[in-house]
């Protein structure tokens, strides 16, 4: 089966801070792999996406992730936290061979960044 | 504006009651999803158009959920005699390339249904 796991559920990080968020998935074959976040009252918004290539993908508001092949990870980092990342931070994942477009989300990180 | 709209942002509806949930994507977006978001959980897909082709509708719960989009544009997500159990965010997602694309899927902010 295909899934994706946030292991999770809060992380707490000082601002100035560096942050991870973490992710694993188990898709059969390659992967895309999209990180979104969402803030209180709003619609996901897309922050990066890994689909070939470089294994470290840059997104929005100085946000990073690496993919992991061999420990089929995709964790979400930034070098310096700041307040305003506080907010919901979900992965998800679609089989590159996958007829459809439907993606799968974790059940995601709440990401608290304290000043 | 050019995003994703969803109307109405907030239904409370009684048990039993019919609904309805519209859904705008970006124009020109050939895919359109739709999926729902219980309480602390990440979204659960429900259901997925090719321009007016529902070419995925393995993730609709039951067969009170019904989803159209007869004009490739506006879509409708329908739940008939709604239960306690359908109380959720209901989210809408478009995309401009076709089934097996890659692209980012774009939200529009939801449909908070509450069943009383």
């Amino acid at each position: 089966a295909q899934s994706v796991a946030q292991p999770e559920d809060q992380v707490n990080v000082a601002e100035g801070n560096p942050l991870t968020v973490k992710c694993t998935y188990s898709v059969s074959g390659n992967p895309y792999l999209f990180w979104y976040v969402q803030y209180p009252n709003r619609g996901l918004q897309f922050l990066l996406k890994y689909i070939t290539g470089d294994n470290l993908v840059k997104g929005s508001y100085g946000f990073e992730a690496e993919f992991n092949k061999s420990q089929t990870s995709f964790h979400l980092k930034k070098p310096s936290a700041l307040v305003s990342d506080s907010a919901l931070y979900f992965c998800a994942v679609r089989p590159i061979y996958s007829s459809a477009s439907k993606i799968i989300f974790g059940s995601g990180t709440r990401l608290s960044i304290r000043p | 504006g050019a995003g994703v709209s969803q109307s109405p942002r907030y239904k409370v509806a009684k048990r039993g009651q019919d609904v309805a949930l519209r859904c705008d994507p970006i124009s020109g977006h050939v895919s359109l999803f739709w999926y729902q978001q219980a309480l602390g959980q990440g979204p659960e897909f429900l259901t997925y158009f090719q321009n007016e082709a529902q070419l995925d509708k393995s993730g609709l719960p039951s067969d009170r959920f019904f989803a159209e989009r007869p004009e490739g544009s506006v879509s409708t997500l329908k739940i008939q005699r709604t239960q306690q159990e359908d109380s959720a965010v209901y989210l809408c997602a478009s995309s401009p390339g076709g089934g097996g694309s890659y692209n980012e899927q774009f939200f529009g902010p939801g449909t908070r249904l509450t069943v009383l």
